[in-house]
């Protein structure tokens, strides 16, 4: 399997509840990143992570916590969310880290929190 | 405060024509810029992309227009074709805190039949 692979495709959560987002990349990328899509709101960079170690954390509420255990594997930890966290989750990764290497997007995550 | 803005949500345009969407930017430190087109259920995917040192890159059907001294660029689509419909993204990175990719809003490209 090639490219960038995100499970699960949707998921419905209470705010109580823990949950897990997975993120894959085949491609021998060094740099992956979680970007937050909310409706009519540009991509928000969320986590970086390169060489598996986290660079950049762009003020992200302590209830999403990363976890980068390899170069192809990313996750994203839920806890205890909010109604205004539903939006899709995008993993994405790159070559190397930031400008001029095109990024590879998976096809995201709905979250709902209900 | 957006350092990347996409001030048209919308854009309709009939078979054929040309499609042009406008994308302006505030970081001078920004000095690359991407289009990103995005498909209902799927992840953005990569497009077209310049650098500041030039004014104009082609590819095909795309060529993307930078307007540095108005900190604007602009995504050119002829002729338009129906598989065209999608949301585009514009992005742009550059050197020390700029270098993470900011993302505008989007654009949602309807190409009439």
């Amino acid at each position: 399997e090639t490219g960038v692979t995100q499970t699960p495709r949707h998921l419905v959560m209470g705010m109580t509840n823990k949950k897990s987002l997975k993120c894959e990349q085949h491609l021998g990328h060094n740099a992956m990143y979680w970007y937050k899509q909310s409706a009519k709101k540009p991509l928000e960079l969320m986590f970086v992570y390169s060489l598996e170690e986290r660079v950049e954390n762009n003020s992200v509420p302590s209830r999403f916590s990363p976890e980068c255990p390899n170069s192809s594997h990313l996750f994203l930890h839920l806890h205890t969310l909010q109604p205004e966290d539903s939006a899709l989750y995008l993993c994405a990764s790159s070559q190397e880290m930031g400008l001029n290497y095109g990024y590879t997007f998976g096809s995201g995550t709905r979250l709902t929190v209900v | 405060d957006q350092q990347v803005k996409q001030n048209s949500p919308s854009l309709s345009v009939q078979e054929g024509r040309i499609s042009i969407l406008n994308c302006d930017y505030t970081n001078s430190m920004f000095d690359y810029f991407l289009w990103y087109k995005k498909y209902p259920a799927e992840g953005p995917t990569f497009l077209i992309s310049i650098s500041s040192i030039k004014d104009k890159n082609e590819d095909g059907r795309f060529t993307v227009f930078l307007n540095k001294s108005a900190k604007h660029l602009s995504l050119h689509i002829v002729p338009s074709q129906p598989g065209d419909s999608a949301v585009y993204f514009c992005a742009a990175s550059g050197a020390g805190s700029a270098r993470q990719l900011t993302f505008g809003s989007g654009t949602q490209l309807t190409v009439l039949p």
